[in-house]
């Protein structure tokens, strides 16, 4: 089945050691989105992908860095996790250029900073 | 920049009785609102979305209305049932980016 996939479900980190979480998709769209979803608030956008076109939120710290090596697949490196960092992390496709289109979520990465 | 503001925070209603949750938002250039539901440590999940030329959208039991003048969408369930109890996100789309409300939490009693 065409999906949104998430690695992993679960991470847990150090203060202060870098981390990667991965989305990948078979649907081929061509917009990625990353949020973060901290507990009992709604996701926040962080930055996305119009193909390769990146593009970053003004209020999204530097901490937070992507890449999206090809259509399929899109990273979210976060370089030093603080203890504020630990949330949800949720990827998200839409396809076309159209505004209507659904956006498809993955089941998310959840992240814990000790 | 966009900003929803979605009420109630909390709505507590007995099974079989009807939920309404209310969102407003600011940019004019907002064209499409999605309602999703997300169950506690999983995905959001679209249930309804309505685009800004239709006033009003159902399907089975639920329905969204939008108010482009005044700027406001609101989300019913009728007839609810234990298993719509969940966190509700209210959502607009400006330039292909969403911005949420806040998020209902929905407690259905049975």
């Amino acid at each position: 089945d065409a999906m949104v996939i998430q690695n992993p479900r679960y991470q847990v980190t150090q203060f202060g050691k870098p981390v990667t979480l991965s989305c990948s998709q078979t649907l081929n769209h061509n917009v990625m989105y990353w949020y973060q979803q901290k507990s009992s608030q709604a996701p926040k956008l962080l930055f996305h992908y119009y193909d390769k076109d990146f593009n970053n939120e003004a209020d999204t710290p530097d901490n937070f860095q992507s890449r999206r090596p090809n259509t399929s697949f899109c990273f979210l490196d976060i370089r030093s996790p603080g203890l504020g960092d630990a949330a949800m992390y949720l990827c998200a496709t839409k396809g076309a250029s159209g505004s209507y289109n659904e956006q498809f979520f993955g089941p998310g990465t959840r992240l814990t900073v000790l | 920049g966009e900003n929803v503001e979605q009420h109630p925070s909390t709505l507590s209603v007995q099974e079989g009785d009807s939920a309404v949750i209310k969102c407003t938002y600011s940019d004019s250039a907002s064209n499409y609102f999605p309602w999703y539901k997300q169950e506690l440590g999983k995905r959001p999940q679209l249930i309804i979305d309505i685009r800004s030329n239709v006033g009003e959208k159902k399907d089975q039991r639920i329905a969204v209305t939008l108010n482009k003048t005044a700027k406001h969408f609101s989300l019913h369930i009728t007839e609810t049932q234990p298993e719509d109890s969940a966190v509700y996100f209210c959502a607009e789309n400006s330039y292909g980016k969403l911005t949420f409300g806040q998020g209902t939490i929905l407690t259905v009693h049975p």
